[in-house]
């Protein structure tokens, strides 16, 4: 079974920039996270959706990010402009969901460097 | 304060040695408890579950004290292969919601 896949798997952007990185979840996972790990901190929780519905986008840090998960497969997160501070490495995780406690998997991560 | 806590270390540690990994957490309403590992440049991957009653894995033994907030992991008989940035990881509310992550403690088992 194919896990979570991320692309692209490094980007290399100017200030001012647009990107949009794409996660693919695993087949049936109606559950997908977006996180991110800036140097020197912990991974931290960007947002949750449901299928396609956002359920929590408590961690999104401001207006330049914008999550969509059509059709509640896959989910692009797109930054613009991009800033400095937005460097990082963004993870994308699915889970099933249900009742009690769903491993949440993680994809490979999108390194992005804003120059 | 940091929701985890974790002594980001690194533990350089000879091959064979046992060692000890701590956590504290500061939501008292945090349900489920993990130890993640993470390799270089790598995705976190989960590494077990941690239980009130403790549980063990193998080389790996993982604690929950709920009254002092605080995990625990255990590693006996270190491998090279246990080289790794391990992060103690806890689920505030149901098992949907998100994940909440330390910092990670950084392992290097040395030949």
């Amino acid at each position: 079974e194919a896990g979570v896949t991320q692309f692209p798997s490094h980007s290399v952007i100017e200030k001012g920039q647009t990107v949009t990185l794409r996660c693919d979840p695993i087949s049936g996972h109606d559950n997908l996270y977006w996180y991110r790990r800036v140097m020197g901190k912990e991974i931290k929780f960007l947002l949750h959706f449901v299928k396609e519905s956002k359920q929590d986008e408590s961690g999104m840090p401001n207006n330049r990010f914008l999550a969509e998960r059509t059709g509640g497969t896959y989910s692009t997160l797109k930054v613009q402009p991009a800033e400095l501070e937005d460097s990082g490495v963004y993870f994308c995780a699915s889970s099933q969901f249900r009742e009690g406690y769903n491993e949440q998997f993680f994809g490979p991560g999108t390194r992005l460097t804003v120059l | 304060r940091k929701e985890v806590e974790q002594d980001p270390g690194p533990f350089n540690v000879p091959e064979g040695a046992t060692v000890a990994f701590n956590c504290t957490y500061s939501n008292s309403a945090s349900q489920s408890f993990f130890w993640y590992r993470q390799d270089c440049r790598k995705e976190p991957k989960l590494l077990m579950s941690v239980y009130s009653s403790g549980n063990e894995d193998g080389r790996f033994t993982a604690q929950l004290n709920r009254a002092s907030q605080y995990i625990s992991l255990l590693i006996r008989d270190s491998k090279l292969s246990d080289s790794a940035t391990y992060l103690c990881v806890v689920n505030a509310y149901s098992g949907n919601t998100p994940l909440v992550f330390g910092k990670g403690t950084r392992l290097s088992v040395i030949a």
